[in-house]
């Protein structure tokens, strides 16, 4: 089975500065997806980015980026010029590729922005 | 992003009574809906999974006769609790996929279930 390892339950950041929010997994799977979602207070998730486990080059949407090593079955998320906003909840979330049904999240990693 | 409506937003029933919670994919076709659970300050955790025209695929530890999941049409899957107790309350958050659509899944509004 596979299974999503966020290690950092809350995290702090200045605004304006870099964060990096940590995630694992674990799979046997050699091609997946996986992805950062938001949640903020109001509960929506929302989609931060995705990466591709085929692609080797890291995703980016501009402040967002990740760095995805497969090997080491590491994807952290890189938030650069922190806003306010970005304050929220982070889930890191695997999809498989040979089985669309199996979706799953990390515990979630707790933002805070500091003005 | 596509847009996924989850109804009701929040809802307060009585102990042993059921309630049904819908979950509409607006403007594609969801070919997969899953349904999670989230405790306060928690993951979500993967109920179930279900395709149209098919019946729902659960994780291990949930209860498939407490949490019916239908999926009749591929814009339309509902999570009705069946005789819910107090400790059913819980946020519960759809979310829909279309493989045509790619490999994410657009997340419905959740839903406050409080049972009394």
């Amino acid at each position: 089975a596979q299974t999503v390892t966020q290690s950092q339950p809350e995290m702090s950041v200045q605004e304006a500065e870099t964060v990096t929010l940590s995630c694992t997994y674990d799979t046997s799977e050699s091609d997946y997806y996986l992805f950062w979602y938001k949640q903020p207070p109001s509960r929506q998730m929302i989609l931060v980015i995705r990466q591709e486990a085929y692609k080797q080059q890291n995703a980016t949407e501009n402040r967002f980026s990740v760095n995805f090593q497969k090997a080491a079955k590491s994807f952290s998320l890189k938030i650069s010029d922190s806003q306010l906003g970005d304050a929220a909840m982070y889930f890191c979330a695997y999809r498989s590729q040979y089985n669309f049904n199996k979706f799953y999240f990390g515990s979630g990693t707790k933002l805070n922005v500091k003005p | 992003g596509a847009v996924v409506s989850q109804h009701p937003s929040w809802v307060i029933c009585k102990s042993g009574t059921s309630v049904k919670i819908e979950c509409r994919s607006l403007d594609f076709q969801a070919t997969t809906m899953f349904w999670y659970r989230q405790f306060p300050k928690q993951s979500l955790m993967l109920m179930a999974t279900s395709n149209e025209g098919s019946k729902a695929t659960y994780e291990q530890g949930v209860e498939k006769d407490k949490f019916l999941i239908n999926h009749a049409s591929l814009t339309l899957s509902t999570l009705t609790v069946t005789s819910a107790h107090p400790e059913d309350s819980s946020f519960y958050i759809c979310s829909a996929a279309s493989e045509q659509g790619g490999s994410e899944a657009f997340f419905g509004q959740g839903t406050r279930l409080t049972v009394v």
